[in-house]
């Protein structure tokens, strides 16, 4: 049982360069989540979906997008990378139990 | 809206000893979760310990306990004869039981564990 998984784990892009960050779930979970962490700042929420094909903004989502085509998948976009942007981004998933789970993170550089 | 406050960013204690991690929130919600999670170096998140805001009686996970005060918002942390591999970021968050199920965490404490 996989949990929650992060691809990739380690990234280092251009100012204006473009990615997508894959988070996958094997729990079935409803909900899915996509968080920035920074140094004092503690988890920031960017995106949430509370099902298949829905999404939502958290505190904040400038500068990225979200899909959720499929339940088990929840992709967060970044169309023109900002060194703003240079933070640890975490997914996670809940339903059924009140706690979260989360991947194992992603390092994202931008120079 | 729900919000989570941690005002120590850093703590230390000796190994063996005993810790408490302070957190407080604010909501106008009357049932919610609260939770702990551990994130060491590994930088994985590890749920420590979660309370259910109905249930009055304080949760325990082996050293780990918590001091939970409806009234006040208060939601500390003790740790019980802290081990080296204790050292890590804690960090408190706050869940409400319906509607968007959206997680709301402080900003953290990184404990430190002399030996």
């Amino acid at each position: 049982n996989a949990g929650v998984t992060q691809t990739p784990k380690f990234r280092v892009l251009k100012t204006g360069q473009s990615m997508t960050l894959l988070c996958a779930q094997d729990m079935n979970h409803e909900y899915m989540y996509w968080y920035r962490q920074d140094p004092g700042m503690g988890l920031r929420l960017i995106h949430y979906s509370v099902g298949e094909g829905t999404t939502a903004k958290g505190e904040v989502p400038d500068g990225y997008n979200v899909s959720r085509l499929k339940k088990q998948n929840f992709l967060l976009g970044l169309e023109s990378a900002a060194p703003s942007q240079t933070s640890v981004y975490f997914c996670a998933s809940s339903y059924g139990q009140p706690e979260a789970f989360f991947g194992q993170g992603t390092r994202l550089t931008v120079v | 809206a729900q919000t989570v406050t941690q005002s120590q960013p850093e703590m230390s204690v000796q190994e063996a000893e005993t810790v408490t991690l302070s957190c407080t929130y604010d909501t106008s919600e009357s049932d919610y979760y609260l939770f702990w999670y551990k994130q060491p170096p590994s930088r994985q998140m590890i749920l420590v310990i979660r309370q259910e805001a109905y249930k009055q009686q304080n949760a325990t996970e082996n050293r780990f306990s918590v001091n939970f005060q409806k009234a006040a918002k208060s939601f500390s942390l003790k740790i019980s004869d802290s081990q080296l591999g204790d050292a890590a970021m804690y960090f408190c968050a706050y869940r409400s039981p319906s509607g968007t199920y959206k997680y709301i965490f402080g900003t953290g404490t990184r404990l430190k564990v002399l030996a």
